[in-house]
């Protein structure tokens, strides 16, 4: 089982559609849960990131984390097309000491005007 | 906003050939990472490095790849001779606490061996 899974998509909704993305994962020891958006060959930029279970919200976007069922979603209202981009969930493990980012793949969504 | 720069934006070498990707971190980050990404792929985590010595690496870093802090401001991923399966974005990020928010990438160096 891969550690974060992230269903690549693409994802394609009308202006103005609510969007769910998801991502699970296996390991109980990640700590922070982050989204990133990603434009074409472009680095990762942060959205949100949570640490506990619960909501966190942030303008038209939610971010949720359900650490029991190892769920995390982001949700976006009212999408407009500039919120087309590729979507990436990442959290944070601490191995001896050292901590780095594992992402999932990557969801891929289209907002049309 | 602080960023970190990345150059060169694209390089394309031949195969064989060793390439360096520079960095410069954000000035007060002591945590600095090279991430890459296969056109299509997930990010993956390469190397973590602090304190002037690498923190962690990944199955993927071998002996090909090296990282080194020359000057306590540019962070460089040296890779000796390269592969056509080397082709990729790499990002580097940086950081100075734990958390969440803490990450900053750059842009990425779209690596092409041919």
């Amino acid at each position: 089982q891969k550690e974060v899974e992230q269903d690549p998509g693409p994802l394609s909704v009308p202006e103005g559609a609510i969007v769910s993305l998801n991502c699970t994962y296996s390991n109980s020891a990640f700590q922070y849960f982050m989204w990133y958006r990603q434009y074409s060959r472009k680095g990762p930029e942060l959205l949100m990131y949570t640490y506990s279970s619960g909501n966190k919200e942030d303008g038209r976007f939610t971010a949720q984390v359900d650490k029991s069922s190892k769920y995390i979603s982001l949700f976006i209202r009212d999408s407009q097309p500039s919120d087309s981009a590729t979507y990436l969930c990442a959290m944070t493990r601490t191995q001896g000491g050292s901590e780095k980012l594992v992402f999932g793949k990557g969801t891929k969504l289209t907002v049309n005007p | 906003e602080p960023e970190v720069t990345q150059t060169p934006s694209h390089q394309v070498t031949q195969m064989g050939q060793e390439v360096i990707l520079r960095c410069v971190p954000i000035s007060n980050h002591l945590y600095f990472y090279w991430y890459r990404q296969i056109l299509g792929q997930k990010v993956e985590f390469l190397v973590s490095f602090y304190n002037n010595e690498i923190s962690e690496k990944s199955e993927i870093f071998d002996d090909q790849f090296s990282v080194e802090r020359p000057d306590g401001s540019n962070f460089t991923l040296k890779i000796r001779s390269t592969k056509l399966e080397d082709s990729a974005m790499y990002f580097c990020a940086s950081r100075n606490n734990g958390g969440g928010d803490g990450y900053t990438f750059g842009s990425g160096t779209r690596l092409t061996v041919v």
